[in-house]
């Protein structure tokens, strides 16, 4: 079965401070792999995403994630994080299947 | 302009009540999902469309029905809520594996 495994569950940070969350998937094969963010509040958001190609992508925000094929993570990053960074985070991979199966989601603090 | 438009914002229902969610979109995508969202956990899919193509998750309980009479609009039936049927439902649409794009979200309260 598909599965999709994100094990910060929530992180507090300071501003400026640099942030890693980390996103496993479990299936094998063609995946296309999506971060999704949701400010309090709002609706989800693309982040960024991953199809093929260079496996370092980068998306909104100065938010960028590595694919690493041979361990089935893509994993996000940024290397300083601001206060309005405050949200959740989801990772979604997705497969064939043409469904988006989200992991837990982090909770990102970031104190001013 | 929206894009994903979900109808209503809130929603309140009696126990047992049956009750209708909606969704359209602008985008002419041809998959829509349907996710249920409870506070603090992510969002759980609970079926989608591949066009006319109905796909409902194994674990998604009977009680929960869906509609797509055509491209732009697709419903979600609860033929009778209980209490722990509330949250937030979450419409999406997507072009095939191409991103996903998120309605607002109908918030479900029974009562």
């Amino acid at each position: 079965a598909q599965s999709v495994s994100q094990h910060n569950h929530h992180v507090i940070l300071s501003e400026a401070a640099s942030l890693e969350l980390g996103c496993n998937y479990s299936y094998g094969g063609t995946v296309n792999l999506f971060w999704y963010v949701q400010y309090p509040g709002q609706h989800l958001q693309l982040l960024l995403k991953y199809f093929s190609g260079d496996p370092l992508v980068k998306g909104i925000k100065g938010f960028e994630a590595e694919f690493i094929k041979s361990k089935f993570s893509f994993n996000l990053r940024k290397p300083s994080v601001q206060w309005s960074d405050t949200a959740e985070y989801f990772c979604a991979p997705t497969s064939g299947t043409y469904k988006y199966i989200f992991g837990t989601g982090t909770r990102l603090k970031v104190l001013a | 302009d929206a894009m994903v438009i979900q109808n209503p914002r809130y929603q309140v229902t009696q126990f047992g009540k049956p009750v209708t969610l909606s969704c359209s979109q602008t985008l002419n995508h041809n998959v829509m999902y349907w996710y249920q969202q409870k506070s603090s956990q992510a969002p759980k899919l609970l079926f989608h469309y591949y066009d006319k193509d109905f796909n409902n998750e194994a674990d998604t309980p009977d009680n929960f029905q869906s509609r797509r009479p055509n491209t732009s609009f697709c419903f979600l039936d609860i033929r009778s809520p209980g209490l722990g049927d509330a949250a937030m439902y979450l419409c999406a649409t997507s072009r095939d594996l191409a991103e996903a794009f998120f309605g607002q979200g109908t918030r479900l309260t029974v009562v």
